[in-house]
């Protein structure tokens, strides 16, 4: 069954602590993306990959890193984090770019105290 | 730069009512537009995009591209429409970028 699953689902952490949300597709799709969704700004873009070793900014890359070294992998991390960064966080991923269909994970729930 | 606009946050419409949703958007060059929709508890799924002209669940949407809107309708509105709506842009000339509107909340009442 085609899947794209994102680890932990739900997290609380405070200030600071470093963290890192897994996202995992077995869609054998090139591009992969992250977006954060907030109450009246629907989703925006944090970074993308278009494949294997090659990412890029979204809209709102600061405070993130990413990371792609094998194609089906797309963790997003977070080195220090704040309370602005508390959101629900969507992983999707599409067979070669964001003109195609993409397909999403179920979301991360993250607040940061 | 890319921008999208949704101006109603929330439509409520009756059953059988026809529904219009509107997105504009701001580009330069020539965009790839889509409907994206989130159900409840669901994830969020492709709707329709425009270079397909399909009708998906009897949902429409027309690129206007002299008054850059991509407006999403449907004649007659069905309770399993409620949902949030989201119109997003792409390109190919924008490499991997993609960007949503703010989103229309949905409810269809009987």
């Amino acid at each position: 069954e085609a899947q794209v699953t994102q680890n932990p689902r739900y997290l609380i952490t405070v200030t600071g602590k470093k963290l890192t949300v897994t996202c995992s597709q077995n869609m054998n799709h090139e591009y992969m993306s992250w977006y954060r969704q907030d109450p009246g700004l629907g989703l925006r873009q944090i970074y993308y990959s278009m494949n294997v070793e090659v990412t890029d900014k979204g809209d709102v890359p600061e405070g993130y890193k990413v990371s792609r070294k094998e194609k089906r992998n797309f963790p997003l991390i977070l080195e220090s984090p704040s309370p602005n960064q508390t959101s629900l966080y969507f992983c999707a991923t599409s067979s070669s770019g964001p003109y195609n269909e993409q397909f999403f994970g179920p979301g991360t729930r993250l607040t940061v105290l | 730069a890319q921008r999208v606009t949704q101006p109603e946050k929330l439509l409520s419409v009756f059953k059988g009512a026809p529904v219009e949703l509107k997105c504009n958007y701001s580009y330069s060059g020539s965009p790839e537009l889509f409907w994206y929709v989130q159900y409840s508890r669901q994830r969020l799924q492709l709707l329709l995009r425009h270079i397909s002209r399909e009708s998906i669940k009897g949902f429409t949407a027309d690129l206007n591209k002299g008054e850059t809107s991509f407006h999403l309708k449907k004649p007659f509105a069905q309770e399993e429409d409620s949902a949030m709506y989201y119109c997003a842009l792409s390109s190919y000339n924008s490499w991997g970028k993609f960007q949503f509107g703010a989103g229309t909340q949905v409810v269809v009442t009987p």
